[in-house]
C-alpha cells in the first residue's frame, strides 16, 4: 500500500520561530489534508491542499504531487501552536491513510 | 452549534467487559468513523459508515463491533474479544472526503 512519511518525527521551537514540516508519500495520492491534534486530543482539519499553496493566517501549505511531498510552514510560532501535525490522503470510500505525526513543542 | 459529542471522556473497563463508547453529531454528515490512536502512534480506521444501516470494516475491527440505526449516531463497542482495548477513540464525520470533523475522543483504560 501507499506509505507516508512524516519529518521530523519531533520538533522543539522557542515561540517566534519558523518551521517547516514535512510529508513524503510512496505513490501519487489525492486529497492530501494536514491536521492538528492539541495536547488534549482534538483534532482540526487545517489544510485541503491536493496540490498547490494555501496559507491561513500563519500556517501554510504546498504540496507538489509530482514530487509527492507536501510541506507545512508555520511562522511566527506560538506555544497554542504546540501539538502534534498529521498528513492524510484520501484512499477508498472516504478512508484516510495517515502519516505517524511531527509532535512540535513550542516553548515560551 | 453543530459539531460531534463523544461520551464518556474516560473509561474504564475491567478485563472480559463489553463497553459501549457513543458518538453522536447534528451536522447532518452521511459518513460517520471509529479510528484508534495508541500513544505516539497515527490513526488507525476501526470502522466507518457511509450510510444507515450500513458499515463497512476499517483496518483493525476484531474485538470492536458497531451499528448505524439513525444518521446521527455510531456508537463503538469495545467486546472482550479485543485483548488490548486501551487507547483513544476519536470518532468523525464527513459530508465528503475533505471535511473532516471530529469529536473529542474517548480514553479507554482497562483495570
Amino acid at each position: 500500500g501507499i506509505q507516508v512519511e512524516q519529518s521530523p518525527p519531533d520538533l522543539i521551537l522557542q515561540e517566534g520561530a519558523n518551521s517547516t514540516l514535512r510529508c513524503n508519500f510512496s505513490d501519487s495520492v489525492n486529497n492530501l489534508q494536514w491536521f492538528h491534534q492539541n495536547p488534549w486530543g482534538q483534532l482540526i482539519n487545517l489544510f485541503y491542499i491536493p496540490s498547490g499553496t494555501k496559507q491561513n493566517g500563519r500556517l501554510s501549505a504546498t504540496t507538489v504531487a509530482t514530487e509527492r511531498y507536501s510541506l507545512l510552514y508555520i511562522s511566527s510560532s506560538q506555544t497554542t501552536d504546540s501539538g502534534v501535525y498529521f498528513c492524510a490522503f484520501t484512499y477508498s470510500n472516504y478512508q484516510l491513510i495517515w502519516g505517524a505525526g511531527t509532535k512540535l513543542i513550542i516553548k515560551p | 452549534d453543530g459539531g460531534i459529542t463523544q461520551s464518556p471522556k474516560y473509561l474504564f473497563r475491567k478485563e472480559g467487559q463489553n463497553v459501549t463508547l457513543s458518538c453522536e453529531q447534528n451536522l447532518n454528515h452521511d459518513a460517520m468513523y471509529w479510528y484508534r490512536q495508541d500513544p505516539g502512534q497515527g490513526l488507525r480506521l476501526i470502522y466507518y459508515s457511509q450510510i444507515v444501516n450500513d458499515f463497512q470494516k476499517g483496518d483493525i475491527a476484531e474485538g470492536y463491533s458497531v451499528s448505524r440505526e439513525k444518521k446521527e449516531s455510531f456508537p463503538l463497542t469495545v467486546t472482550s474479544a479485543q485483548k488490548n482495548p486501551t487507547a483513544f477513540y476519536l470518532c468523525a464525520s464527513s459530508t465528503d472526503p475533505y471535511g473532516y470533523t471530529f469529536g473529542s475522543g474517548t480514553r479507554l483504560t482497562v483495570v
